[in-house]
């Protein structure tokens, strides 16, 4: 599975749209992007995953360079709730493994 | 989605001692596993739990030290048995659903924040 590379924490203003970049410079053809977040004290959430395309859902976008080498997930309008530690994942569809980086703390400010 | 419950939420224990996770899910899921996180770290996958065989243990893992059970389809344990304090961690049980095209789509329980003295 590729290897992902985040930013260990960013801040964002409420209201404000969050993006977070993640690049997998080695992702494979068969490999999706995908995107979880865990709240602190709380179970990870899956947020969104694609391919190639981009990908949006009542959580969050996902945008997908053309290269498929980074991606950004988008947070339209964060909200204070929505600070967490937000992780990359590539991997193929057909492997469960999930392998975990460190992740991007995303602290959203008042 | 599905709804995991975790017992117990929080446990505090003496070294040498065993203590079992349970897992509870509201539907009947394929695949099942079981993570570790470390204080400070990111999650580790200790295992999937495999309904009506054994567990397939990740490198760095073994059943001695991590029996899990799986009974049924909504149903499983994680052991860790004989406890040191490096075993202080919290550990989460999660599913995918059979429904689902991707196994990577995973539902995550509360966790079980365990202290071993």
């Amino acid at each position: 599975d590729a290897k992902t590379t985040q930013p260990p924490s960013m801040d964002c203003a409420e209201g404000r749209a969050a993006n977070l970049p993640c690049n997998h410079s080695t992702i494979s053809g068969n490999e999706y992007v995908y995107w979880y977040r865990q709240i602190h004290s709380q179970g990870p959430q899956y947020i969104i995953h694609g391919l190639k395309n981009n990908e949006t859902n009542e959580m969050a976008s996902l945008i997908i360079t053309e290269d498929r080498k980074s991606s950004t997930l988008i947070l339209p309008h964060a909200t204070l709730r929505d600070t967490a530690v937000y992780y990359c994942i590539a991997i193929m569809d057909s492997n469960y493994q999930l392998i975990w980086g460190a992740g991007t703390k995303l602290i959203i400010k008042p | 989605s599905a709804v995991i419950s975790q017992k117990p939420s929080r446990d505090i224990c003496q070294r040498g001692t065993s203590l079992t996770i349970q897992c509870q899910v509201d539907s009947q899921v394929t695949m099942m596993f079981w993570y570790r996180q470390q204080p400070g770290q990111s999650l580790t996958l200790i295992a999937t739990a495999n309904q009506g065989s054994e567990a397939t243990y990740e490198s760095g893992f073994v059943i001695d030290k991590f029996p899990i059970s799986r009974p049924n389809l909504t149903f499983s344990t994680l052991t860790v048995s004989n406890m040191s304090p490096e075993d202080s961690s919290i550990y989460l049980c999660s599913v995918a659903t059979s429904s689902r095209s991707s196994y990577n789509e995973q539902f995550f329980g509360p966790g079980t924040r365990l202290t071993v003295l």
